[in-house]
C-alpha cells in the first residue's frame, strides 16, 4: 500500500531555514508526480509546491516562492522541501501527497500524516 | 491565488442529502474540469473524495458526488452517516501548474 512518511519538521527561529524530507513505498515513485501542502493550525489547506515525475518541472505557491524549493530523489524515492527565510506565517503542518494519476499534474490522492513546522524566537 | 469560497459549515440529519459550494474564478474552477474535493477528520490527514469535478477514486462511497456549473463546483454527500462528520476542502487547478484549495467546510451530522 502506499505510504508516505514525512520528517525534519521543528522549531525554527524566523529568518531561519529547514528542510523537510518525504519517504515514499508502495508505489511507482518516479512515475508520478508530487505536491507539499501545509495546514496552520486550526485552518484549512494551503498548496505550497509540485514537482513533475522527472523532476524536469516545479510549480510553486505565491507566498513560498523564491523562498521554498521543492526536489525528489527517484533513486532514493524521496521527496524534499527546503524552506528558506522563514516567517512566523509558515508555521503549518507539511503534507506530502502523491498525484492521482501517473506522470500527468494531477491534483494530491494519497496523503502523508505531516510533520509539523514551528517558526517562533 | 486566493483561496475558493465554501460555507464555513454545513448540517443535516442521518440520511438526509447535504451540498457543499466552492466557488472561484474563470481563472481556476470555471476554467478548468479539474476540481477535486478532500475529506479530513480531526487530527488526520485529509482523503481523496472527488477528483476531475465528478471521478470518484476506488473504495469511495457512491453517497459522495461532484458537479460544477460554471465558477462554482458542488460537493453532495446523500444518505448522511455519522461517519460523514468531517472537515471538506474543494481544489481547484489554477494554471501554470499550480491548484489552490477552498476555505473548508465543517459539515455536522445532527
Amino acid at each position: 500500500q502506499v505510504q508516505l512518511v514525512e520528517s525534519g519538521g521543528g522549531v525554527v527561529q524566523p529568518g531561519g531555514s529547514l528542510r523537510l524530507s518525504c519517504a515514499a513505498s508502495g508505489f511507482t515513485f518516479g512515475s508520478y508526480a508530487l505536491h507539499w501542502v501545509r495546514q496552520a493550525p486550526g485552518k484549512g489547506l494551503e498548496w505550497v509546491a509540485l514537482i513533475l515525475f522527472d523532476g524536469n518541472e516545479k510549480h510553486y505557491a505565491d507566498s513560498v516562492k523564491g523562498r521554498f524549493t521543492i526536489s525528489r530523489d527517484n533513486s532514493k524515492n524521496t521527496l524534499y522541501l527546503q524552506m528558506d527565510s522563514l516567517t512566523p506565517d509558515d508555521t503549518a503542518v507539511y503534507y506530502c501527497a502523491k498525484a492521482v494519476v501517473v506522470i500527468a499534474a494531477t491534483p494530491p490522492e494519497y496523503w502523508g500524516q505531516g510533520t509539523l513546522v514551528t517558526v517562533s524566537s | 491565488q486566493s483561496a475558493l469560497t465554501q460555507p464555513a459549515s454545513v448540517s443535516g440529519s442521518p440520511g438526509q442529502s447535504i451540498t457543499i459550494s466552492c466557488t472561484g474564478t474563470s481563472s481556476d474552477v470555471g476554467g478548468y474540469d479539474y476540481v477535486s474535493w478532500y475529506q479530513q477528520h480531526p487530527g488526520k490527514a485529509p482523503k481523496l473524495i472527488i477528483y476531475d469535478v465528478n471521478t470518484r477514486p476506488s473504495g469511495v462511497s457512491s453517497r459522495f458526488s461532484g458537479s460544477k456549473s460554471g465558477d462554482t463546483a458542488s460537493l453532495a454527500i446523500s444518505g448522511l452517516q455519522a461517519e460523514d462528520e468531517a472537515a471538506y476542502f474543494c481544489c481547484s487547478y489554477a494554471g501554470g501548474g499550480t491548484y489552490v484549495f477552498g476555505s473548508g467546510t465543517e459539515v455536522t451530522v445532527l
